[in-house]
């Protein structure tokens, strides 16, 4: 089992450009979550999902759009990238009130 | 707004050194859990605590979960240097059908020979 992949490891974006990042697992999980972490912040909750088709703003949601078309993928978008959004986001997978498995995490730069 | 607090946020000790590391939090949570992540990956799951006064024991890792389910406390005994990374608690509540995790500010630890 590969568990929780993310796709692109790092990027690097100018201002005003758009991108997806990918997030795959492999354990049948119903619920995916995207974090992102900054120095001295911990990681914060952007967006999650309870089932296939269900999305939720989490704690830090502006800028950002996710979509669940597949149980085993969650898509985080960014339509107009800032500067602000440079950071190494995460995504994680879990039972529902069970623990959260991470992966490895995306780091992206926004010039 | 950040609800928990780590201290210290930094730590550089040599190996042998036994440490203590503090997660404070303004609200009570129904479980704390305790994470490690190191360099280029994701956190992974150490211990939940759930039972305020709660203590759990990891090999040389100690946990404790204050008596009110506000703060908790990461003991490590004769540190070593597999044991550098980030620490990072992280408060446990759910939200309907959801599970939301509040994580705190984290702490770097680095253990030297």
């Amino acid at each position: 089992n590969a568990g929780v992949t993310q796709t692109p490891k790092f990027r690097v974006l100018k201002t005003g450009q758009s991108m997806t990042l990918l997030c795959a697992q492999d354990m049948n999980h119903e619920y995916m979550y995207w974090y992102r972490q900054d120095p001295g912040m911990g990681l914060r909750l952007i967006h999650y999902s309870v089932g296939e088709g269900t999305t939720a703003k989490g704690e830090v949601p502006d800028g950002y759009n996710v979509s669940r078309l597949k149980k085993q993928n969650f898509l985080l978008g960014l339509e107009s990238a800032a500067p602000s959004q440079t950071s190494v986001y995460f995504c994680a997978s879990s039972y529902p009130l069970s623990e959260q498995f991470f992966g490895p995490g995306t780091r992206l730069t926004v010039l | 707004t950040q609800l928990l607090e780590q201290s210290p946020q930094f730590l550089s000790i040599q190996e042998g050194e036994n440490l203590t590391v503090y997660c404070n939090s303004s609200s009570v949570f129904s479980s704390l859990q305790w994470y490690r992540q190191e360099p280029g990956e994701g956190p992974v799951l150490l211990v939940t605590v759930v039972t305020g006064g709660e203590v759990k024991k990891l090999k040389r890792l100690t946990f404790q979960f204050g008596d009110a389910r506000k703060d908790s406390s990461l003991h490590i005994t004769a540190a070593q240097p597999g044991d550098t990374g980030l620490y990072l608690c992280a408060g446990f509540e759910s939200v309907g059908t959801a599970s939301k995790l509040t994580f705190g500010t984290g702490t770097r630890l680095q253990v030297t020979l």
